[in-house]
């Protein structure tokens, strides 16, 4: 049974930095690619990067100076860094398992507020 | 970045009517052309991969055509469960994109 599950601090300072987790279980990290995407209320969702099956990364254009993805396949969990964080930054983060392009599975979500 | 207009931004439905939703591309994305559900305080949910192509387990009156820049997500026969934010996203080119969504609701 596929399932992605993210964790981490749901209240973030401004100019702080985000760090997420997303554990996984049901298929392996060396076989599927696992992308991050969120959503803030109320709008469509954003694509924001994906970590590839091989250990390779890809980040959104608009976030990569402050993006970072990395992962560790003995524990089956994929990590977002996002630095500077502003209010606009408020909203749902999804990993979702990555399968060529389409989101075929999804994490619940976490809700990240970014206030002071 | 390729641009997806959905439209319409909402759609007042009948139970039992069939429905057409449109998904829009500022460039073409060939068949690279995926649709979601989203339901109210859920995940969105995959309904439609490469334009046309069914995912098991989704109702079989979810349908979907086009190819390179407009795209259609037909529902046949619409039930209150189906009352949800559709969204479309393109994977031919990064960044992957989404819509902006089209909110289905009871007239």
């Amino acid at each position: 049974q596929v399932q992605l599950k993210e964790s981490g601090p749901g209240l973030v300072q401004p100019s702080e930095t985000l760090s997420l987790t997303c554990t996984v279980s049901g298929f392996s990290l060396t076989s599927y690619s696992v992308s991050w995407v969120r959503q803030p209320s109320g709008k469509g969702p954003e694509w924001m990067g994906r970590m590839w099956y091989d250990g390779d990364t890809a980040y959104n254009s608009a976030l990569k100076s402050r993006l970072s993805i990395s992962r560790d396949t003995s524990k089956n969990q994929v990590f977002l860094k996002m630095n500077s964080l502003q209010t606009d930054d408020t909203g749902t983060y999804y990993c979702t398992r990555d399968l060529w392009e389409t989101f075929d599975y999804w994490g619940q979500g976490v809700m990240v507020t970014v206030s002071s | 970045d390729v641009v997806l207009t959905q439209s319409p931004a909402t759609l007042s439905v009948t139970p039992g009517e069939r429905i057409s939703l449109s998904c829009r591309a500022s460039e073409s994305v060939d068949t690279y052309l995926h649709w979601y559900q989203q339901k109210p305080n859920e995940s969105p949910r995959l309904l439609i991969k490469y334009a046309s192509q069914s995912i098991s387990g989704i109702p079989s009156r979810f349908s979907g055509s086009g190819s390179g820049t407009d795209f259609t997500l037909s529902i046949n026969g619409v039930e209150l469960e189906d009352l949800s934010i559709y969204y479309c996203q393109q994977g031919n080119s990064l960044p992957f994109t989404f819509g902006s969504g089209t909110k289905l609701e009871i007239k």
